[in-house]
């Protein structure tokens, strides 16, 4: 079966660093996004990662490990305005297909 | 704004009623996507169009769901007789179409039967 597991939520301080896991169960993998969410509002792409290894963007890096079936978002310097859901997807063989998480609530608190 | 628009943002409708959502694609874009989003959960893909053609549609959808673009640009996604299970908000997405791209999602429409 095809199955994307991460952290329901998670809470972390102004200024802090947060590490956001998601893990993979797919067949024909391709890659994975990330997109965050505020509420009430549409998911806005975050990263795409199709080779292992650690990207950076700014305060927002993503890792991928194929063979683990593993990836993660990484948050430095954390805002407020960060305060969202974080949302993985992995990307199948075919050319549209996405399998989505469920999503992690990041609390930011001061 | 030449993002994805979505119409209406919030629909109330009666069980049994019928509804019809409307997309407006980033116009450059071929590939569109509807999505179903319910609380604390992630996107639950319904549909994809490649132009006017409708290439894949979910299992999990009823034949109460029907989608079309017909000329290629704007889409829209019509739910007969709705149940109160169809609460949820419905998400449109469109991409280029070339290899991976990112999707570009409009603000959705959040429908709730009662």
């Amino acid at each position: 079966g095809q199955n994307i597991d991460q952290p329901t939520e998670m809470t972390a301080t102004e200024g802090a660093i947060v590490q956001i896991n998601c893990t993979y169960q797919t067949s024909g993998f391709n890659g994975l996004f990330w997109y965050q969410q505020h509420a009430g509002e549409a998911p806005t792409f975050l990263s795409y990662n199709v080779l292992d290894g650690l990207e950076e963007k700014g305060r927002f890096s993503s890792f991928l490990s194929r063979s683990k079936g593993y990836s993660y978002l990484l948050l430095k310097e954390l805002q407020m305005k960060d305060s969202a859901s974080y949302l993985c997807a992995a990307h199948m063989d075919s050319n549209y297909q996405l399998i989505w998480g469920a999503g992690t609530k990041l609390i930011i608190k001061p | 704004d030449t993002g994805v628009s979505q119409d209406p943002r919030h629909k109330i409708t009666k069980r049994g009623q019928n509804v019809t959502f409307r997309c407006d694609p980033i116009s450059e874009h071929n590939r569109l996507y509807w999505y179903r989003q319910t609380l604390g959960q992630g996107p639950e893909f319904l549909t994809y169009f490649q132009n006017e053609a409708q290439l894949e549609k979910s299992r999990l959808l009823s034949d109460r769901f029907s989608a079309e673009r017909p000329k290629g640009s704007f889409s829209t996604l019509e739910i007969q007789r709705t149940e109160q299970g169809d609460s949820a908000m419905y998400l449109c997405a469109s991409s280029l179409d070339a290899g991976v791209t990112e999707a570009f999602f409009g603000q959705g429409t959040r429908l709730t039967v009662v």
